[in-house]
Formats: structure tokens, C-alpha cells, sequence
């Protein structure tokens, strides 16, 4: 059964650059059938997708966040990467990876969250 | 504010019959794009409920279901349990003039009096 965990600084200065590291064990990340994404949650809030990537690299981000974030995969690891920069308060989210079911865009599959905290 | 919309919160008895409307357009649920719902528990991630406007993944009770006609979805919970107390999300995809993006509806909080 595949799991994702996230992983990265849970407090990130204003102006700064958010790096978050999704691992992905019990299956590969290079099965080609899935995308693997990021989403967000800011505190009481719903849910807001951000970006996902495929393992041959194509990625797809929400328009409203395409400026300042950039995914990459790194097959050889089994994980996947996100940064967002030039963040502000309005950053702070429990940020989630997830497995995207290519074609239905299902999200089948999510790691437990992780909580990053914009503040001086 | 989200492309998909759904009501904040709705209630119910334990037993009762709860549905949660997610409400779109022409341009994802009515595009033919399939419709999802998570449930989230409090302080734990969203997990997959229906999939493919319709389908439970293993695991998930036949008291969830769901539904779609037109470009409105529905998430149908029976004989309503205090542990179904969560927020429910519906999500699609949606194609337009600036590209495609997948889509959440804002929420609802379900209450089990």
C-alpha cells in the first residue's frame, strides 16, 4: 500500500523560499499512471490545490500560484519536491502531498499534512 | 471563492439521511468531468470516500454514496453515524480560457446532532 509522507521546515521566514519534500514508499513514483501533487489548507479553511508533476517531468500549477512555486521529482529517491517563494503570511497552510490518479484527477492516496508557519 | 460550491454545514440525527449538494458549471461537472469527495475527519488529512461520481474504494461503508446530473454532484450518507461528524469536500477538474485546474468546493461541515 503506498504511503507519502511530507517533509521540510515547519516555520519559514517572510520573503522567503518554502521547501517541502513528499517521500513516497510502497510503490514507485515512476509507475507513469499517476501524477503526485501538492495541496494546501489554511488554518479553518478548505482545500487548495497548488501543482502536480508527472515522473517524465510535465507539471501543472494553479494559476493563481504558477509565478512562485516549482515541483520536481526525483525518481532515483522516490520523492517529489515543492518550493514556494517569496512567501508571506498568507502562506501559512498545512501543506499535503498527494497521489493523483492520472485522467480522473482522483486523489486516492495523501500524506498526513505538515504545517508550515510564515513568520518572522 | 471556490468553482464548486457546497452548502457550509448541514446536520442530522444519528440514523437519519444527510446529502451535501456541490454545485458547478459548464465548464468542469458539466463537462463530463468525474466528481470526487473526501471526508476529513478533525485534525486528520482528507481521505478518498467516492470516486468517479459514484464509486466507494474499499473500506468505505454503502452508507456513502454519490451522485451527478447535470452540473451539480451529490454525496448521500444513510443511517447517519456520530463518527460521519467530519468536513466533506467535493472536487472535479475544470477547462477553461486561462488553462485547466482541478477544483475543490469549499466544504461542508457535517453535524450529527
Amino acid at each position: 500500500q503506498v504511503q507519502l509522507r511530507e517533509s521540510g521546515p515547519g516555520l519559514v521566514k517572510p520573503s522567503q523560499t518554502l521547501s517541502l519534500t513528499c517521500s513516497v514508499s510502497g510503490g514507485s513514483i515512476s509507475s507513469g499512471s499517476y501524477y503526485w501533487s501538492w495541496i494546501r489548507q489554511h488554518p479553518g479553511r478548505g482545500l487548495q490545490w497548488i501543482a502536480y508533476i508527472h515522473d517524465s517531468g510535465s507539471t501543472y500549477y494553479n494559476p493563481s500560484l504558477r509565478s512562485r512555486v516549482t515541483l520536481s521529482v526525483d525518481s532515483s529517491k522516490n520523492q517529489f519536491s515543492l518550493k514556494l517563494r517569496s512567501v508571506t503570511a498568507a502562506d501559512t497552510a498545512v501543506y499535503y502531498c498527494a497521489r493523483v490518479a492520472r485522467g480522473v484527477y482522483r486523489f486516492d492516496t495523501w500524506g498526513q499534512g505538515t504545517l508550515v508557519t510564515v513568520s518572522s | 471563492q471556490s468553482v464548486l460550491t457546497q452548502p457550509p454545514s448541514v446536520s442530522g440525527a444519528p440514523g437519519q439521511r444527510v446529502t451535501i449538494s456541490c454545485t458547478g458549471s459548464n465548464s468542469n461537472i458539466g463537462a463530463g468531468y468525474d466528481v470526487h469527495w473526501y471526508q476529513q475527519l478533525p485534525g486528520t488529512a482528507p481521505k478518498l470516500l467516492i470516486s468517479g461520481n459514484n464509486n466507494r474504494p474499499s473500506g468505505v461503508p454503502d452508507r456513502f454514496s454519490g451522485s451527478k446530473s447535470g452540473t451539480s454532484a451529490s454525496l448521500a450518507i444513510t443511517g447517519l453515524q456520530a463518527e460521519d461528524e467530519a468536513d466533506y469536500y467535493c472536487q472535479s477538474y475544470d477547462t477553461n480560457l486561462s488553462g485547466s485546474d482541478v477544483i475543490f468546493g469549499g466544504g461542508t461541515k457535517l453535524t450529527v446532532l
